[in-house]
């Protein structure tokens, strides 16, 4: 089945405790990025990845890091989790299209982690 | 910069209802739009995509539509059922030559009511 799966679902942390968000996709994607989801703000993108080691800022990209070593794979790191942090993380994944657009895009179930 | 709204932000009709949820969007370079359902505290469900050339994409009792030139897309639903309950976003390339990220509309919560 064609998929994007996240890992963990759930997770709650301290503050400053790094951790690492997992995604892959099983598509062959080109593209894969990742968004956070807060009430009243919607889904925001954090970070991009066009290829293997290319990625590129979203919108929202402080305290996060990202890197893309193999093609399925995308990790979201936070290095030093701060309360503000505390969302809804969705990771989805877009094959290249017409002139190389991204087109089309699978998201996975998310992942809601709390920094207490 | 794309921005995408969506109206109203809350729709509550009776089962068996035929209803149309609303979109619009600033960029009207955009060359596809998608529509998504999330129930609460879950993923984003894909339910149609439209390319700038369709002009309409059906599945099953949904039906969605773009227009370019007003910069607007509808979904419809026909029959609503009780497990159509969920919020609906709306998504298109995020503008400005961003083709790498996804503007999403603040989404509409549709109930239907047994």
């Amino acid at each position: 089945e064609a998929q994007v799966t996240q890992n963990p679902r759930y997770l709650i942390t301290v503050t400053g405790k790094k951790l690492t968000v997992t995604c892959s996709q099983n598509m062959n994607h080109e593209y894969m990025s990742w968004y956070r989801q807060d009430p009243g703000l919607g889904l925001r993108q954090i970070y991009y990845s066009m290829n293997v080691e290319v990625t590129d800022k979203g919108d929202v990209p402080e305290g996060y890091k990202v890197s893309r070593k193999e093609k399925r794979n995308f990790p979201l790191i936070l290095e030093s989790p701060s309360p503000n942090q505390t969302s809804l993380y969705f990771c989805a994944s877009s094959f290249s299209g017409d002139r190389g657009r991204a087109n089309g895009y699978t998201f996975g179930s998310g992942t809601r982690l709390t920094v207490v | 910069k794309q921005e995408v709204t969506q109206i109203p932000a809350a729709l509550s009709v009776p089962e068996g209802e035929n209803l149309v949820l609303n979109c619009s969007f600033t960029d009207s370079a955009i060359y596809n739009l998608q529509w998504f359902r999330q129930d609460p505290g879950k993923g984003l469900t894909s339910l149609l995509l439209i390319q700038s050339s369709q002009r309409e994409q059906t599945s099953g009792r949904l039906n969605a539509s773009l227009d370019k030139s007003s910069g607007r897309s509808t979904l419809y639903i026909a029959a609503s059922q009780p497990g159509d309950s969920a919020t609906y976003l709306c998504a298109g390339p995020g503008g400005g030559g961003s083709n790498y990220k996804l503007t999403f509309g603040k989404g509409t919560l549709l109930t239907v009511n047994p």
